[in-house]
């Protein structure tokens, strides 16, 4: 059963506190986005990586950081340096020569703060 | 950077009744692509029409392309209940490889 796999579903993260949110996927792609979704808005660029051991920051990287070890996985951590962490957050992966193609969204993880 | 722009931002129908939601862009592109979110959930990709393209259909979908006005329509037909979701555009800009950019998105409500 193939897909994009994102944990934890919701996660909660306290003052000073870095979190790192899961994202796996066994479609043998290559490129791998993070976005993130404020309530009621469209979908903004965090990071992508088009190929293991390579990644480029988006339009709103400052406060997060990604690494790409393996090309099944592609963790974002949200560091303590961003102040307004509280949103939806969405993976997703696109297929071998698939830049500006089609792309496959895991479900998602919400990140609230205490 | 905002690429497209939808409209309307909400949309409510009866079950039967067509459904159009309208994106704007800004710069030229390769493709533009719609995609459906319901819910608390990820999104789910719908179609893609490319630059050279004028129309493009998929069941009761039907996208349309104008790239002179830099726009582009999607249609629902003969819509469900099950088709009320948020539905955004995205656009993979010329000279931008590698990069969606996504619309703020139209939420469809179909009442039955």
């Amino acid at each position: 059963d193939g897909g994009i796999t994102q944990s934890p579903k919701y996660l909660f993260r306290k003052e000073g506190q870095n979190v790192t949110l899961s994202c796996e996927q066994n479609l043998n792609h290559d490129a791998m986005y993070w976005y993130r979704q404020d309530p009621g808005q469209g979908l903004r660029l965090i990071y992508y990586s088009q190929i293991v051991n390579d990644f480029q920051k988006g339009d709103i990287a400052e406060g997060y950081s990604v690494s790409r070890e393996k090309k099944e996985s592609f963790p974002l951590t949200v560091t303590s340096a961003q102040k307004n962490p509280t949103a939806f957050y969405l993976c997703a992966s696109s297929p071998p020569h698939g830049v500006g193609e089609t792309q496959y969204f895991g479900p998602g993880t919400r990140l609230l703060v205490l | 950077s905002q690429q497209g722009e939808e409209d309307p931002q909400a949309l409510s129908i009866q079950e039967g009744e067509n459904a159009t939601m309208n994106c704007s862009y800004k710069t030229s592109i390769n493709n533009l692509q719609w995609y459906r979110q319901n819910s608390g959930r990820g999104l789910v990709h719908l179609i893609l029409i490319r630059s050279n393209e004028r129309e493009k259909h998929s069941g009761r979908l039907r996208v349309t392309l104008d790239t002179s006005k830099k726009s582009s329509s999607l249609l629902i037909t003969a819509s469900r209940a099950a088709d009320t979701a948020s539905y955004f555009c995205a656009t993979d800009a010329t000279g931008n490889t590698g990069k969606l950019i996504f619309g703020q998105g139209t939420t469809l409500q179909v009442k039955p």
